[in-house]
């Protein structure tokens, strides 16, 4: 079975800071991670998402994240927070094969001025 | 290029009305899923199709609530009767699967917020 854990409810950050936000799986099998931002009042939109090759992946809104097989992480990263940055944030994963998609309880950023 | 259209937005009614929600996914994806979202249990699925076929419906709380996908462009969930515990967003998700579309991503419409007085 899969399980995402995003051990962070809810992130208070000040404007032009940088934030981590973790995400942790578990999972017997390859599965391929995504991270999804969802603004107020709209549905989740997707950031990035990691499928091979470089460990390191760059989305939209300058964020990026890095896949730790051996940590079995895949942790979003930005360098400096704007307040449009305020929004959930949702971890996923999903086997090779297979249809579900497996999400984690969220990420709450506020970014402070 | 269109997203996945859900509607109505929102939906204002009484316990016991029945409710319908609908969704059109991206047009060329075989697999659409709906949601639930609440502050106290998060982001639940409910069900989901496969080439209008339905997969897994495990997550559907109980008879109150059925769902459907009579083409590959429509689905409705319907709930009879409602009731105050419905309440919730629920969204539908669609995505392209098949052997060479593994790690497709799911695209979100942007919900219908519920409200059952």
């Amino acid at each position: 079975a899969q399980s995402v854990t995003q051990l962070d409810s809810q992130v208070p950050v000040f404007e032009e800071a940088p934030v981590e936000l973790r995400c942790n799986y578990s999972s017997s099998v390859s599965v391929y991670l995504f991270w999804y931002v969802q603004y107020p009042n709209q549905g989740l939109q997707l950031l990035l998402k990691y499928l091979s090759g470089s460990t390191l992946v760059k989305g939209i809104n300058g964020f990026e994240a890095e896949f730790n097989k051996s940590q079995t992480s895949f942790h979003l990263r930005k360098p400096s927070v704007h307040i449009s940055d305020t929004a959930e944030y949702f971890c996923a994963v999903k086997r090779y094969t297979g249809n579900q998609f497996y999400f984690g309880t969220g990420t709450s950023l506020t970014v402070i001025p | 290029d269109a997203g996945v259209i859900q509607s109505p937005r929102h939906e204002v009614t009484e316990m016991g009305q029945e409710v319908t929600l609908r969704c059109k996914p991206i047009s060329g994806h075989n697999s659409l899923f709906w949601y639930r979202q609440t502050m106290m249990r998060g982001l639940e699925l409910l069900i989901y199709f496969n080439n209008n076929v339905p997969i897994d419906d495990s997550g559907m709380p109980e008879d109150r609530f059925s769902a459907k996908m009579p083409n590959a462009s429509f689905s409705t969930l319907k709930i009879q009767p409602s009731e105050p515990r419905d309440s919730a967003v629920y969204f539908c998700a669609s995505t392209v699967e098949g052997w060479d579309y593994s790690n497709q991503p799911q695209h979100f419409g942007d919900g219908t917020r519920l409200s059952i007085l």
